[in-house]
């Protein structure tokens, strides 16, 4: 079946510091991967969307500077947040897809970051 | 850019009754409309889609019905079991190719 297996679960950082979370996809070819953030609230906020051999778009108020991720084969992705801060606390996940943006998402458990 | 709503952020139903989740969007360029559920302490999982081709389409105690009209789409569970309590996202994916997330239903399935 197909998998997505994403890590670290949950991680810890000091305010300023960076923190890096991958996503490995096994039993398909994750051509299109989207990170995501949700807050407590429980709301997903779209960071950017990677298609393989394509840019890597962000979205507003998500920058390549403070977000920057990386989709080098069909099958790993990694996003890192550098110079956390309190505001970026949260659930962040990555949902991989087969073809493009317009099939379904596989998901990872999800990377639970918490800013002292 | 897209904008979803989920207008119900709760739902309370009792075991075998039925459910009806519903998600509004804003792109009549919008084209493929997957429901997602995310369950306590866990993660997403997709549930059901539909594309823009069909206005139906039903696996087992799911269906899923689309108004494009409306720019409506809709998640039906039958003979709910309390293990179907979760919050369930739409996702419709606009005509900028990306899948924005609606806030969630919170349903409760009460034995």
């Amino acid at each position: 079946g197909a998998l997505v297996y994403q890590y670290p679960r949950r991680t810890i950082c000091k305010s300023g510091t960076s923190m890096r979370m991958e996503c490995q996809a096994v039993g398909f070819q994750a051509t299109s991967v989207a990170w995501y953030r949700q807050s407590p609230q429980k709301t997903f906020e779209l960071i950017a969307l990677s298609t393989v051999n394509s840019a890597i778009k962000y979205e507003q108020n998500f920058t390549q500077e403070k977000f920057p991720i990386s989709h080098p084969n069909l099958s790993f992705s990694s996003m890192t947040v550098l110079n956390a801060y309190l505001e970026d606390r949260g659930l962040y996940l990555c949902g991989a897809s087969r073809g493009g943006p317009n099939e379904r998402l596989f998901f990872g458990h999800g990377t639970k970051l918490s800013v002292l | 850019g897209e904008k979803v709503e989920q207008h119900e952020s709760t739902l309370s139903v009792r075991e075998g009754d039925s459910a009806v989740i519903n998600c509004t969007y804003t792109d009549t360029a919008s084209s493929y409309f997957p429901w997602y559920k995310q369950e306590a302490g866990k993660s997403l999982h997709f549930v059901i889609d539909i594309r823009s081709n069909v206005d139906r389409k039903q696996s087992q105690r799911l269906i899923v019905l689309l108004d494009k009209k409306a720019k409506r789409f809709s998640l039906h569970i039958t003979a709910t079991q309390p293990e179907d309590s979760a919050i369930y996202f739409c996702a419709p994916l606009g005509g900028n190719y990306k899948p924005t997330f609606g806030k969630g239903t919170s349903l409760v399935v009460h034995p």
